[in-house]
């Protein structure tokens, strides 16, 4: 089982959808988490932090459950500029620092 | 402007030839990370450094090698590189702020094909 899972999708969305991610991580000494976009071939950037209280950025909606241990991403009033990879990445300090990555899941929304 | 540059974009080379990629960063970051990417895997950690001169493994450093002799250069050594090491990798480095760290900021990457 991988430490960070996402489903892969693809997820095909009208403009204007709203439309939701969840991530799962498996390790519970996981100390901070990231939402980040990654357009084709190019690098992954930071979309958005997520904390415990929930944050919105936006369009753009995270949440924490430390409990569940999962991440969402919300996604509302999609755009085009909007399809691409989004990344669910979870920092742990037990054993040095690591940045585990999930595989992405891809969007792509259609006018 | 801050940037995590890596340098070649795109190199071909042939088994067993060493090489380097290099990566540089103008932000003063503690934390300096290599990643490789490929389809279906996600990004994949290979080896980080937390500060100059302390380097460590990460999840697939099988046939890497890293230093880290200044605080703004992290380079990625491949000996003797192998076909199953064609691949997207990608550059990092963060800020360490008591005790957790930033997000990463990412170089633009290198496209390594290995025939």
């Amino acid at each position: 089982r991988k430490e960070v899972e996402q489903d892969p999708g693809p997820f095909n969305v009208p403009e204007g959808a709203t439309v939701a991610f969840n991530c799962t991580y498996s390790n519970s000494a996981s100390q901070s988490f990231f939402w980040y976009r990654q357009d084709c071939r190019k690098e992954p950037k930071l979309l958005m932090s997520v904390y415990s209280s929930g944050n919105e950025d936006g369009r753009f909606t995270a949440q924490l459950n430390r409990a569940s241990q999962y991440i969402s991403l919300l996604i509302r009033d999609s755009k085009l500029s909007d399809s691409a990879t989004y990344l669910c990445v979870v920092n742990r300090g037990t054993g040095g620092f690591k940045t585990i990555f999930g595989a992405g899941t891809r969007l792509f929304v259609k006018a | 402007e801050a940037q995590v540059t890596q340098n070649p974009r795109y190199l071909i080379t042939v088994t067993g030839k060493k090489l380097t990629v290099t990566c540089s960063q103008n932000m003063n970051h503690e934390y300096m990370s290599w990643y490789r990417q490929d389809p279906g895997l996600g990004l994949r950690q290979i080896y980080y450094s937390m500060n100059v001169e302390v380097t460590d493994k990460g999840d697939v450093p099988e046939g890497y090698k890293v230093s880290r002799k200044e605080k703004r250069n992290f380079p990625l050594i491949l000996e003797s590189p192998s076909p199953n090491q064609t691949s997207l990798y990608f550059c990092a480095s963060s800020l360490s702020v008591g005790g957790s760290y930033s997000p990463l900021h990412f170089g633009n990457g290198t496209r390594l094909t290995v025939t």
